[in-house]
């Protein structure tokens, strides 16, 4: 099965600061996609952003970016310019073959931004 | 747009009770998946299905059951409800045709404590 590692269970970042999330991935597909969930304090999962192994170019949506290096097996998120709306537990995740496509996730980092 | 539409929100349950938690989505979504929440655990597979009438078991499985009896409706049951399966749940959906890029949606969850 596809095994997601997310090394910092928490972080904190001053406001306006940028921030980077941890990710890495072990897979044996050769095509791939990485995906970035926010869960508020509230508790939805709220889809950010996508990185596909075959992507030419690194994955951008508004203030958030993917530091995407598929020789290393890492997919970083990167939140530029932190609003106190970013304090969030972030879950980074990808689709398994061993449970017919469906998604497994990481055990997520809790970032704290403060102001 | 309803999305994916879990109950109840929250659910009190006794030692050896059993429940059904629901999970309906309207987006015409192959697979279907159920999840549960602990602390530092991430998200954890539970059961999934790749289409109506199959099924099959994920990561933690013990003590669940599903079916998936049309595309859009996947319950979850808890047999005789344990302590340890005090956790939120999560049911999600997603595209086969959207392919690897296509993105998980979710429902608000389900906060369950067995006492």
């Amino acid at each position: 099965a596809q095994k997601i590692t997310q090394t910092q269970p928490g972080m904190f970042v001053q406001e306006k600061e940028a921030v980077t999330l941890d990710c890495t991935y072990d897979t044996s597909d050769p095509s791939y996609g990485l995906f970035w969930y926010k869960q508020p304090s509230s508790g939805e999962m709220i889809f950010l952003i996508y990185q596909g192994s075959y992507d030419q170019q690194n994955a951008t949506e508004g203030r958030y970016s993917l530091n995407f290096q598929k020789a290393r097996k890492s997919a970083n998120l990167v939140i530029s310019a932190s609003q106190l709306g970013d304090s969030a537990m972030y879950f980074c995740a990808m689709r398994d073959r061993n449970y017919g496509q469906n998604f497994v996730f990481g055990p997520g980092t809790r970032l704290s931004v403060l102001p | 747009n309803a999305g994916v539409t879990q109950t109840p929100k929250f659910q009190v349950l006794k030692t050896g009770q059993s429940m059904t938690l629901q999970c309906a989505q309207d987006m015409n979504h192959e697979y279907m998946s159920w999840y549960r929440q602990d602390p530092g655990m991430g998200l954890r597979l539970i059961h999934y299905s790749v289409g109506a009438g199959i099924t099959d078991q994920g990561e933690v499985p013990n003590g669940y059951n599903v079916s998936r009896s049309t595309t859009e409706d996947f319950p979850l049951r808890l047999l005789s409800a344990a302590p340890s399966q005090t956790s939120v749940y999560f049911c999600a959906s997603s595209s086969r045709t959207g392919g690897v890029k296509a993105e998980a949606f979710f429902g608000q969850g389900t906060r369950l404590t067995v006492v």
